[in-house]
C-alpha cells in the first residue's frame, strides 16, 4: 500500500538558514508527489507537485523539492528561511500514479523559524 | 482569490447526535473531497464526489457518513450518530480536474468535538 513518512514532527531553524523537510514514500508504481503548507487558521495550500518530467520541482515562496526514485524521497528545501515560513508542512502521494483521485498524507512537520 | 469556505469553524456535539458540516467549493470546480485529521494523526481521505455521485471512498467512510451537493453550490458531510472518535478536523477540498492535472484547494477546516 502507498504511504508517506515525514521524518521529524517539529523542525526549528534560524531565519536565513536552510530549510530541509524530509519525506519518504512507499509506492509500487511511479507516484505523484505533493507538498502542502498550512498556515495557522487556514486551509492546506499546494506548494508544489511532481507528476512526471523534471525531478527538481520548484514551487511557491522559494521552495523546491527533488524526486529521487532510488531513495524513494521527495524532500522539501528552501535556501533561506523567512519568519513567514513558520507553518505546518504536509507531504502527500497520489497512489497508483494518479489513477485514483485521492491524496495520502504524511503526519506533517511543524516548522518554527527563530529570529 | 477564490477559496473553499467551510462552516462552522468549530462544532461541538453530543455523542449520538447528527452533525452536518458545510462547504462551499470554488464555483467552477467539478471534483469535491472530504478529508479529516484526528489530533496528532495523519490527514486521511474520506470521500471524493464527481458528477453528483461518490467516485471514491475510504474504509472510514461507512454508513455513518454521507455527502450531498444539495443546491449546486454547497457540499455537505453528514455524520449520523456521532461517536467520540469522530472528533477531528474535517477538511473540504475541491478541484477543477483530477488532482494530477490541477490543484486541489482546501478549506480552513471544521473542528468537530464530540462530547
Amino acid at each position: 500500500a502507498q504511504s508517506v513518512t515525514q521524518l521529524g514532527s517539529h523542525v526549528s531553524v534560524s531565519e536565513g538558514a536552510l530549510v530541509l523537510l524530509r519525506c519518504n514514500y512507499s509506492s509500487s508504481v511511479p507516484p505523484y508527489l505533493f507538498w502542502y503548507v498550512q498556515y495557522p487558521n487556514q486551509g492546506l495550500q499546494l506548494l508544489l507537485k511532481y507528476t512526471t518530467g523534471a525531478t527538481l520541482v520548484k514551487g511557491i515562496n522559494g521552495f523546491e523539492a527533488e524526486f529521487k526514485k532510488s531513495e524513494t524521497s521527495f524532500h522539501l528545501t528552501k535556501p533561506s528561511a523567512h519568519m513567514s515560513d513558520a507553518a505546518e508542512y504536509f507531504c502527500a502521494v497520489s497512489p497508483y500514479g494518479g489513477a485514483t483521485n485521492k491524496l495520502i498524507f504524511g503526519t506533517g512537520t511543524l516548522l518554527a523559524v527563530q529570529p | 482569490e477564490p477559496e473553499v469556505t467551510q462552516t462552522p469553524s468549530h462544532q461541538v456535539t453530543q455523542m449520538g447526535q447528527e452533525v452536518i458540516l458545510r462547504c462551499v467549493p470554488i464555483s467552477n470546480h467539478l471534483y469535491f473531497y472530504w478529508y479529516r485529521q484526528i489530533l496528532g494523526q495523519k490527514v486521511e481521505f474520506l470521500v471524493s464526489f464527481y458528477n453528483n455521485e461518490i467516485s471514491e471512498k475510504s474504509e472510514i467512510f461507512d454508513d455513518q457518513f454521507s455527502v450531498e451537493r444539495p443546491d449546486g453550490s454547497n457540499f455537505t458531510l453528514k455524520i449520523r450518530s456521532t461517536k467520540l472518535e469522530d472528533s477531528a478536523m474535517y477538511f473540504c477540498a475541491s478541484s477543477e480536474a483530477r488532482i494530477m492535472n490541477t490543484e486541489a484547494f482546501f478549506g480552513q477546516g471544521t473542528r468537530l468535538t464530540v462530547v
